[in-house]
């Protein structure tokens, strides 16, 4: 059974950094890209970031562009999402989602999402 | 910047048929966008219901559909039942590496 436990939100001051991590079970993790999408409270999904499952592609949204690193350890089967320079716009729940194929573009699998709210 | 459009809200009796749709502010969505959809409700993570235009998760009921309708990606639910009610959202994947979702429906049982 896939699952996917995210970890790593927080209360953080504007300008901070925060690291998420997502753990992985219940499949080959090298096999496949993953990625991160966020929900401000009351909006809508908003993709974040997504990285192949070699670690050789990450692409960003522009809103978090040069601020956001998205990375991966294949032998601990871990997701990370390193956070810069937040700002109060970046609080959201960060859901950690697992890709199907590159071929089919969509997440299959999604966690339980970690809340990150950047307040002073 | 491309905006991806969605019904901000739509009703639907039970056992009726409701189709949302998923566009773009600016040109059309066909089957190169991979459109697919997505249901979450109050406090939960998201539910990936279609992928790659008209291809149904696992375990998804086969009174969701997926589909293109002129210049806009489909979800058609048939048959809709109380526990459909949830916001659905669509994605679409505009190449090079991004995605961008739409701003979801939420969708009313009654």
């Amino acid at each position: 059974e896939v699952q996917l436990v995210e970890s790593g939100g927080g209360l953080v001051q504007p300008g901070g950094s925060l690291r998420l991590s997502c753990a992985a079970f219940g499949f080959t993790f090298s096999s496949y890209a993953m990625g991160w999408v966020r929900q401000a409270p009351g909006k809508g999904l908003e993709w974040v970031s997504v990285v192949s499952g070699s670690a050789t592609g990450t692409y960003y949204a522009d809103s978090v562009k040069g601020r956001f690193t998205i990375s991966r350890d294949n032998s601990k089967n871990t997701l990370y999402l390193q956070m810069n320079s937040l700002r109060a716009e970046d609080t959201a729940v960060y859901y950690c989602a697992k890709m199907r194929g590159w071929g089919d573009y969509a997440f299959d699998y999604w966690g339980q999402g970690t809340l990150v709210t950047v307040s002073s | 910047q491309t905006v991806v459009t969605q019904e901000p809200s739509f009703s639907v009796s039970p056992g009726g048929t409701v189709t949302l749709t998923c566009g773009l502010s600016s040109g059309s969505v066909s089957t190169s966008y991979y459109p697919s959809w997505y249901q979450q409700t109050p406090g939960q993570a998201p539910r990936t219901l279609i992928y790659s235009t008209n291809t149904r998760s696992s375990g998804v009921p086969d009174r969701f559909s997926g589909s293109i309708l002129g210049n806009k990606a489909a979800l058609t639910i048939t048959g809709a039942q109380a526990d459909d009610e949830s916001d659905y959202y669509c994605v679409l994947y505009m190449g090079s590496g991004i995605w961008v979702f739409g701003g979801g429906t939420n969708l009313t049982v009654l």
